[in-house]
């Protein structure tokens, strides 16, 4: 039983590259989010899903994709890398929008 | 507005003496209350919820509805206390919303 886990752990892009990151779990929940981490700034939350083909924007989406075409898997795009984006971002999960939420060990994003 | 407030970003105790540290939230609704922690370089971990009303490594959360306050709180801190914690607030359907987080330290 792994719960959350993302890849990649650590990752240098030029402003203007895409990438994708994953978030993968195990504990057959509905809910998934995807989070980035800035100093001072707390938790904000860019997108989340309610369950396996659903998608939503929370509070910072703009320049991020994410998809959830399995249940266990949700994805975090970005199609062009900006420096705002160097961030450390985590992914997370629950049961329902009212539980515990589990998180994975986060991605180190940095954008020259 | 809903919103968890963390009014400290930094907390420095010393080993053994007591810790509080302080969240307050906005919500009209009934609240769900978590404390989550995030020691150095690892994932954030749940530490508690206002529900479950059990002690954890120590630290105990009540929730005052009048005071809108859901204050952590320890009799005595520990060096491996050291780390970064957050409260949230769930409103009870997809959304989750924390506080900028205060950062512990726990001097010897």
């Amino acid at each position: 039983n792994a719960g959350v886990t993302q890849t990649p752990k650590f990752r240098v892009l030029k402003t203007g590259q895409s990438m994708t990151l994953l978030c993968a779990q195990d504990m057959n929940h509905e809910y998934m989010y995807w989070y980035r981490q800035d100093p001072g700034m707390g938790l904000r939350l860019i997108h989340y899903s309610v369950g396996e083909g659903t998608t939503a924007k929370g509070e910072v989406p703009d320049g991020y994709n994410v998809s959830r075409l399995k249940k266990q898997n949700f994805l975090l795009g970005l199609e062009s890398a900006a420096p705002s984006q160097t961030s450390v971002y985590f992914c997370a999960s629950s049961y329902t929008g009212k539980e515990t939420q589990y998180f994975g060990p986060g991605t180190r994003l940095l954008v020259l | 507005a809903q919103r968890v407030t963390q009014p400290e970003k930094l907390l420095s105790v010393f080993k053994g003496a007591p810790v509080e540290l302080k969240c307050n939230y906005s919500y009209s609704g009934s609240p769900e209350l978590f404390w989550y922690v995030q020691y150095s370089r690892q994932r954030l971990q749940l530490l508690l919820r206002h529900i479950s009303r059990e002690s954890i490594k120590g630290f105990t959360a009540d929730l005052n509805k009048g005071e809108t306050s859901f204050h952590l709180k320890k009799p005595f801190a520990q060096e491996e206390d050291s780390a970064m914690y957050y409260c949230a607030l769930s409103t009870g359907t997809y959304k989750y919303i924390f506080g900028t987080g205060t950062r512990l330290k726990v001097l010897a």
